[in-house]
């Protein structure tokens, strides 16, 4: 099993829509959640982390952990054409700790 | 956020041959860089850690003497791929770290490496 799973989509919606990410792990050790957003043939870019479980909000971006089920989400608000990107999720037990990544979820948000 | 950069953004390479891949931190001081390797529609997964002056350590699976990694710097790290095949080819990543903090560490945009 892996440590992260995370559905790769495609994920397609339309411009207004709320998009709900998700991931989940195995390893309980994890305290740091983040995602990122890679746009093509970049490289990642932080979106938002959270420590432990809770949520935490940033303009149209919510994320939340859900420690006791070993479950993430991050939730995008009035979706825009511009957050057409690959979403990955990683995990670390540590802020000096290793990243481990999703496999990345591809959103198209069409106008 | 802090700038990291690579160089190249692309190669395409001979069987056999060799290829140097860079990564800078621009506007700060990393003592700690990694590298990834990204194949299409999968998740990033470590190759390795370098802090700066000292070797690096690979994570399981990754040969070192195929991936040799040089962080002589604390703004420069290099991955050579020795012996390039075509099962090399992916996109890696690096990413530098400037602090202790989650959100300190850095990506840069990448290197496609093509094999034929």
């Amino acid at each position: 099993q892996k440590e992260v799973e995370q559905d790769p989509g495609p994920l397609s919606v339309p411009e207004g829509a709320i998009v709900s990410l998700n991931c989940t792990y195995s390893n309980s050790a994890f305290q740091y959640f983040m995602w990122y957003r890679q746009y093509s043939r970049k490289g990642p870019e932080l979106l938002m982390y959270t420590y432990s479980s809770g949520n935490k909000e940033d303009g149209r971006f919510t994320a939340q952990v859900d420690k006791s089920s070993k479950y993430i989400s991050l939730f995008i608000r009035d979706s825009q054409p511009s957050d057409s990107a690959t979403y990955l999720c990683a995990m670390s037990r540590s802020t000096l700790g290793r990243l481990y990544f999703g496999r990345g979820t591809q959103l198209t948000v069409w106008p | 956020g802090a700038v990291v950069s690579q160089h190249p953004s692309r190669v395409i390479c001979k069987s056999g041959t060799s290829v140097k891949i860079e990564c800078r931190s621009l506007d700060f001081q990393a003592t700690t860089m990694f590298w990834y390797r990204q194949f299409p529609k999968q998740s990033l997964m470590l190759m390795a850690t370098s802090n700066e002056g000292s070797k690096a350590t690979y994570e399981q699976g990754v040969e070192k003497d195929k991936f040799l990694i040089n962080h002589a710097s604390l703004t420069l790290s290099t991955l050579t791929v020795t012996s390039a095949h075509p099962e090399d080819s992916s996109f890696y990543i690096c990413s530098a770290r400037g602090g202790e903090g989650i959100d300190e560490q850095f990506f840069g945009p990448g290197t496609r490496l093509t094999v034929l």
